[in-house]
């Protein structure tokens, strides 16, 4: 059980273009999401909090405009880096907060999402 | 604010040796979580364990066991008889319950990197 998927798991574009990751949790309703971006030897940093139905609450420094969150139900969030530059370049994770009270105070995180930006 | 020091950076070990790795956590909150997630080289973070403020009691599973003691803000893991597979990240990680509006938002260590030689 707690399993979460994400897609694409690796993506190459062009600078300028538009990038969407998807997060579902496949065998339970998600209270809250999470999104996660991790530079190469180093831990993971926070950068959004989104509830299903309500507007993500970003992390201090991580640009809204540029990192588009929608959670529009229990089982699916999406990040979308919108005018991707290299500096983009970074392996992005999502992770999932079980709605169920005997879980609910874990997260279960997804296999990550690659994105090289040339 | 809490904190999560994991401060062995990178261990290596033999095969079938033992191996613990440290995490000292700081809180001014009563109630919080203490995880532990494994990252391979794939990527994914894996849920190994999660223990309350309210119960020190130490857990086996398997191979691994847990070593939970509030009078030193100490969440220890350690492998029994290490194997090549155990090679990886292991984060351990904070979640306050009173955080984000009750997100149970993570706070992360830096990750110790465990390499078990053959």
């Amino acid at each position: 059980g707690a399993v979460v998927s994400q897609h694409p798991s690796r993506v190459i574009c062009k600078s300028g273009t538009s990038v969407k990751i998807e997060c579902r949790s496949l065998d339970f309703q998600a209270t809250t999401m999470f999104w996660y971006r991790q530079f190469p030897k180093q831990s993971l940093m926070l950068m959004a909090t989104s509830n299903e139905g309500s507007k993500a609450t970003y992390e201090q420094g991580v640009e809204k405009d540029k990192f588009l969150i929608n959670h529009a139900s229990l089982t699916l969030s999406t990040l979308t880096v919108t005018s991707a530059h290299p500096e983009d370049s970074s392996f992005y994770i999502c992770s999932a907060r079980d709605r169920n009270l005997g879980r609910s105070d874990t997260q279960y995180f997804g296999p990550g999402t690659r994105l090289t930006v040339l | 604010a809490q904190k999560v020091t994991q401060a062995q950076t990178e261990i290596s070990v033999v095969e079938k040796e033992d191996v613990t790795l440290d995490c000292v956590y700081e809180t001014r909150d009563t109630t919080y979580y203490l995880f532990w997630y494994k990252q391979p080289p794939s990527g994914e973070l894996v849920f190994l364990i999660r223990r309350n403020s309210f119960d020190e009691q130490n857990e086996i599973s398997g191979r691994y066991s847990w070593n939970f003691q509030k009078s030193t803000s100490s969440f220890n893991f350690t492998i029994t008889a290490s194997q090549v597979v155990d090679s990886a990240v292991y984060f351990c990680a904070l979640s306050e319950a009173t955080s984000g509006a009750g997100s149970y938002q993570l706070t992360f260590g830096k990750g110790t990197k465990l390499s078990v030689i053959p």
